[in-house]
Parts: structure tokens; sequence; C-alpha cells
């Protein structure tokens, strides 16, 4: 089946830390791949995306590499701000079942100043 | 501001008891998602329309669960004698699909929920 799976958080790091947040899949074919961000108060907004193969995502100085070898699409930014604190999910759609989404649990980023 | 509205945001209601809440996609769009979130989890994929047409459900959604969508805007999802195991916030999204469909690109515009409680 389909399925996302999210490194547990909460993460909690100070401002301007490195972030990664580790997420993999387990998909039949060429899913798409994403990263929804729900900040407080909020509904989910979509943070970046990867359609295939290699692709990277960027979007706010977060990134992801869709790497189908290891079957992974993990988050990474430089240095985390403040304004970042949010719930992260990873996703995935597949090809058959457009806009569907298969979520992992989310993962907790709490960054002091 | 034209995002997606969900109403009502919040609902207690014992169990039991018939609930219903209403989506308002963004209004170009085409598609509509209903997700079911719990505490500590990701979104659960409920059911989708395309226009007026509802394409997909989910095994999670029971027979006491119905959706629609009569006009192809806004949506409503009606839960029957409620119980405890149902409360969840309850997300509604939408998107716009083009002509030519295209692979699993369409970006998902989510609403704020509406959170249910059953006592």
């Amino acid at each position: 089946g389909n399925s996302v799976t999210q490194m547990e958080g909460p993460v909690t790091l100070s401002e301007e830390a490195f972030l990664t947040i580790n997420c993999t899949y387990t998909a039949t074919g060429y899913p798409s791949l994403f990263w929804y961000v729900q900040y407080p108060g909020e509904g989910l907004q979509l943070l970046l995306k990867a359609t295939k193969a290699d692709d990277k995502g960027s979007n706010k100085g977060f990134e992801a590499t869709y790497r189908k070898e290891t079957t992974s699409f993990h988050l990474e930014k430089g240095s985390v701000q403040v304004s970042d604190s949010a719930v992260y999910f990873c996703a995935l759609s597949r090809g058959s079942t457009l806009g569907r989404l298969y979520f992992g649990r989310g993962t907790q980023l709490t960054v002091w100043p | 501001d034209t995002g997606v509205s969900q109403d009502p945001r919040h609902k207690i209601t014992k169990r039991g008891q018939n609930v219903t809440f209403r989506c308002d996609p963004i209004s170009e769009h085409n598609r509509l998602y209903w997700y079911r979130q719990t505490l500590g989890q990701g979104p659960e994929f409920l059911t989708y329309f395309q226009n007026e047409a509802q394409l997909e459900k989910s095994r999670l959604l029971s027979d006491r669960f119905s959706a629609e969508r009569p006009k192809g805007s806004f949506s409503t999802l009606e839960i029957q004698r409620t119980e405890q195991g149902d409360s969840a916030m309850y997300l509604c999204a939408s998107s716009f699909l083009p002509g030519q469909a295209f692979r699993g690109t369409g970006e998902l515009f989510f609403g704020e929920g509406s959170r249910l409680t059953v006592l």
C-alpha cells in the first residue's frame, strides 16, 4: 500500500540551527511527494513538492530531494527562524488518484530565539 | 479573502446526534476533498468530488457518513448517530485540475478545519 513515515517529534532548535526532518515512503510506481506545513491557528499549506526522482523542491529556504533509491524525501533548512515553528507533514500522491494525499503523522518544530 | 472556508469551526455534540459540516472551496476549483485528522496523526483521506460527482470514498467513510456537493460548489459532510470515535478535526481542501490531467501535481488548498467533539 501507500504510506509515509516521518521522524517523530517534537523537534526543538535554536534560531539559525540546521534542520532535518526525515521522511520515507512506501508506494507502488512513481508517486509525487510533498511537504505541507501547518502554522498555529492556520490551515495546512503546501511548502514544496517534487514529482519525479532526483527532483528537488524548494521554498522559503527549505529543500527536499526525491530519492527513489532510498524512498526518501527529507526536509532540510540551513538556518531556521522562530517563524518556522509549525507542524510539518510529509505526503505522497499516486498518479492514479490525483490529489488524494497520504500523509505522515507530522513533526512539530519549535524554534527558540 | 477567497480561501477555503469551513463552518462551523467547532462543534460539540452528544453521542447519537447528527452533525453537518459545510465547506466552501475556492470558487474556480473543480475538486473538493474531505480529510479527517485525529490528535497526533496526519490527515486521512475520506472522499473527494470532481464538480458534483463523488469519485472516490475511503473505507474510513462508514455508512453513517455522507458527503454531497450538489451544485459542484460548496459541500456538506454529515455524520449520523455520532460516536465518541468520530471526535476529530474534519478538513476540507480544494484544487483545480485542468482539462488534461497530470500526475499528482495539483496543489491542495486546505481550510482551517471543523473540530468535532462527541461527548
